[in-house]
């Protein structure tokens, strides 16, 4: 998606922090930053999504800069199953939002 | 909690031959979607319904498809005559509202056209 940029690749030790970082520099005011993941073979997932605050639950947490122009996705203790595409996109609070899925951060957890 | 079902699992069909691809959302949303997914492609988007009707669609969703929540909890869909490129991964979602609230996924149908 050219509106968010984000690693094509990371890798991760397991049971170790994952922090995957994603650039929204023109988000709008009325925009969230919405995280979802694909892992192989499956469904899109949704992760998380916040507006200007800091949010965590039970999968992840995300940091949100006070600028709104950058976040990070944090998965406290990665483990294989989290092995996976993470994408980051900006979703409007109006309007029919279709989601569009850009080439995300494949994110591998090595043993 | 809650989930989004899609039957089947994966349909292998005849070209030209009509399919129908099923979808049971969650029961209190509002909003429903379908995907698609060529293999080892993006995920894109076909099209949104809320209140019984097409709110968008994109380029890929042309006259050979069509959508239909034919009882009230069922989001079907359908695809007349099937082409060899229709060959796809189709993911149905759906969600309570839109924006604020996310949309949840099912874990999709494989289509195979022969």
């Amino acid at each position: 998606d050219a509106k968010t940029t984000q690693p094509p690749s990371m890798d991760c030790a397991e049971g170790r922090a994952a922090n995957l970082p994603c650039n929204h520099s023109t988000i709008s005011g009325n925009e969230y930053v919405y995280w979802y993941r694909q892992i192989h073979s499956q469904g899109p997932q949704y992760i998380i999504h916040g507006l200007k605050n800091n949010e965590t639950n039970e999968m992840a947490s995300l940091i949100i800069t006070e600028d709104r122009k950058s976040s990070t996705l944090i998965l406290p203790h990665a483990t294989l199953r989290d092995t996976a595409v993470y994408y980051c996109m900006r979703i409007s609070n109006f309007g029919n939002e279709k989601l569009t899925f850009g080439t995300g951060t494949r994110l591998t957890i090595i043993p | 909690e809650p989930e989004v079902t899609q039957t089947p699992s994966h349909q292998v069909t005849q070209m030209g031959q009509e399919v129908i691809l099923r979808c049971v959302p969650i029961s209190n949303h509002l909003y429903f979607y379908w995907y698609r997914q060529i293999l080892g492609q993006k995920v894109e988007f076909l099209v949104s319904f809320y209140n019984n009707e097409i709110s968008e669609k994109s380029e890929i969703f042309d006259d050979q498809f069509s959508v239909e929540r034919p009882d009230g909890s069922n989001f079907t869909l359908k695809i007349r005559s099937t082409k060899l490129e229709d060959s796809a991964m189709y993911f149905c979602a759906s969600s309570y509202r839109q924006g604020s609230q996310p949309q949840h996924f099912g874990d999709g149908t494989r289509l195979s056209i022969l």
